[in-house]
């Protein structure tokens, strides 16, 4: 069975920074897309970005550009996710997901960052 | 700025059908969308119900279909259950590599 386990979330002050990540088990990783996706307390679903199977190339939305960094390590069947310069607006609980066809398959049970002072 | 919409509640009583609708701001929705569909209940993770327009994950009962009705992705559930009481999100490839949710459906059975 398809296993995903996100870590690394927690309270951070804003301006900081956190690395997540999402260990991936009971499937090929390398050769599935993977994707972000947060929800804000009380709000919907929010794709973040993406990366390739290889790690050549990622995607992201817009608004994160520059100060969200998706990475992967195929190796050890893990997948990261780099957030700088938190904003309140960040305070989510992050998801991690297969991505196929333009659409997740398999999701983690997410990890909550909280972005406070 | 594109913008994917969903009726933000809809309602259904047990055994009846309803359809949940995904449209674009900017204009139809196709099966080039690769319309997907997920359903999410309070705590919990998202469970993916409808890939490329109308495929059913494994172990999605066969109540949920996908389609594209009138230029929007449509998730109809027949013969609605209890447990179908959940929100719903569609998500749409808007191209560039980019993918947009909905705002969910708040779906009452009553």
């Amino acid at each position: 069975d398809v296993h995903l386990v996100e870590s690394g979330g927690g309270l951070v002050h804003p301006g900081g920074s956190l690395r997540l990540s999402c260990a991936a088990s009971g499937f090929t990783f390398s050769n599935y897309w993977m994707s972000w996706v947060r929800q804000a307390p009380g709000q919907g679903l929010q794709w973040v970005g993406s990366v390739k199977p290889d790690g050549s190339a990622t995607n992201y939305l817009d608004s994160v550009k520059g100060r969200l960094i998706i990475s992967r390590d195929n190796a050890k069947n893990s997948l990261d996710l780099q957030i700088n310069n938190l904003r309140g607006e960040d305070t989510a609980v992050y998801y991690c997901a297969t991505a196929a066809d333009s659409s997740f398959e398999n999701w983690g049970q997410g990890t909550s960052v909280t972005v406070a002072s | 700025q594109t913008v994917v919409t969903q009726e933000p509640s809809l309602s259904v009583s047990p055994g009846g059908t309803v359809t949940l609708t995904c449209g674009l701001s900017s204009g139809s929705v196709s099966t080039r969308n690769y319309p997907s569909w997920y359903q999410q209940t309070p705590g919990q993770a998202p469970r993916t119900l409808i890939q490329r327009t109308s495929s059913r994950s494994s172990g999605v009962p066969d109540r949920f279909s996908g389609s594209i009705l009138d230029n929007k992705a449509a998730l109809t559930i027949t013969g609605a259950q209890a447990d179908d009481d959940s929100d719903y999100y569609c998500l749409l490839d808007v191209g560039g590599g980019i993918a947009i949710f909905g705002g969910g459906t708040k779906l009452t059975v009553l």
